[in-house]
């Protein structure tokens, strides 16, 4: 299986400052159209999770151009600049290039 | 607007069988493959199994497979988890999400196994 791991898996941020998570994996997992399956997920207390980015960099629908996604290979960031109230709770990423998908640990980000 | 609604869960003895289903509407539900996932009180997300839109592929977590099977009724939009031989570890709150890359998730429903 590919072994998905995500650092810090917690992260205390200033409101309006930003906040940077790495998530690295065991093995590369690039398509034979050059497309690299990696997604982040958002999950606030309560609720279920909500896709960010998709595809390593691409953004979901309404997802605030705070949040970005870069990387390749087997070394993955997601960024959130100027971090707000909402962006409360656990950020988990997940690889969808290899069965069984594999998440990571989840980062739990709160504000200071 | 995409909606995805879970049901059947509830309390399952050990060995015991529940059938989780979802309901889905807002998007053309027969073109799109999709999955259950779950999440343990307390823990991170765990994907569980996948169907490929028409049904004729399926993908099993190793820790379910065996005792658990995904299915679809395209003409109702529903998608199904038959769950069997329950264990105290399936203990899960269990989503459906649309797509390959679980673009949309629902609610959840609460599955509990315990004696």
């Amino acid at each position: 299986d590919v072994v998905v791991t995500q650092s810090p898996l917690s992260l205390s941020v200033t409101l309006g400052q930003s906040a940077s998570i790495s998530c690295r994996s065991s093995q590369s997992f690039v398509d034979s159209n050059g497309d690299t399956y990696l997604s982040w997920f958002h999950q606030r207390p309560g609720q279920s999770p909500r896709r960010l980015i998709y595809e390593v960099s691409k953004r979901d629908s309404g997802v605030p151009d705070r949040f970005s996604g870069s990387g390749s290979g087997t070394d993955f960031t997601l960024k959130i600049s100027r971090v707000e109230a909402e962006d409360v709770g656990v950020y988990s990423c997940m690889q969808y290039g290899h069965w069984p998908r594999t998440f990571g640990q989840g980062t739990k980000v709160e504000i200071k | 607007e995409v909606q995805l609604l879970e049901s059947g869960g509830g309390l399952g003895q050990p060995g015991g069988s529940l059938r989780l289903s979802c309901a889905a509407s807002g998007f053309n539900f027969n073109s799109e493959a999709m999955s259950w996932l779950r999440q343990a009180p307390g823990k991170g997300l765990e994907w569980v199994s996948s169907l490929s839109a028409d049904g004729g592929a399926t993908f099993y977590a190793d820790s379910v497979k065996g005792r658990f099977t995904v299915s679809r009724d395209n003409s109702k939009n529903t998608l199904f988890l038959q769950m069997n031989s329950l264990r105290a570890e399936d203990t899960a709150l269990y989503y459906c999400a649309k797509d390959w890359g679980h673009g949309r998730w629902g609610r959840g429903t609460l599955v509990i196994v315990s004696s």
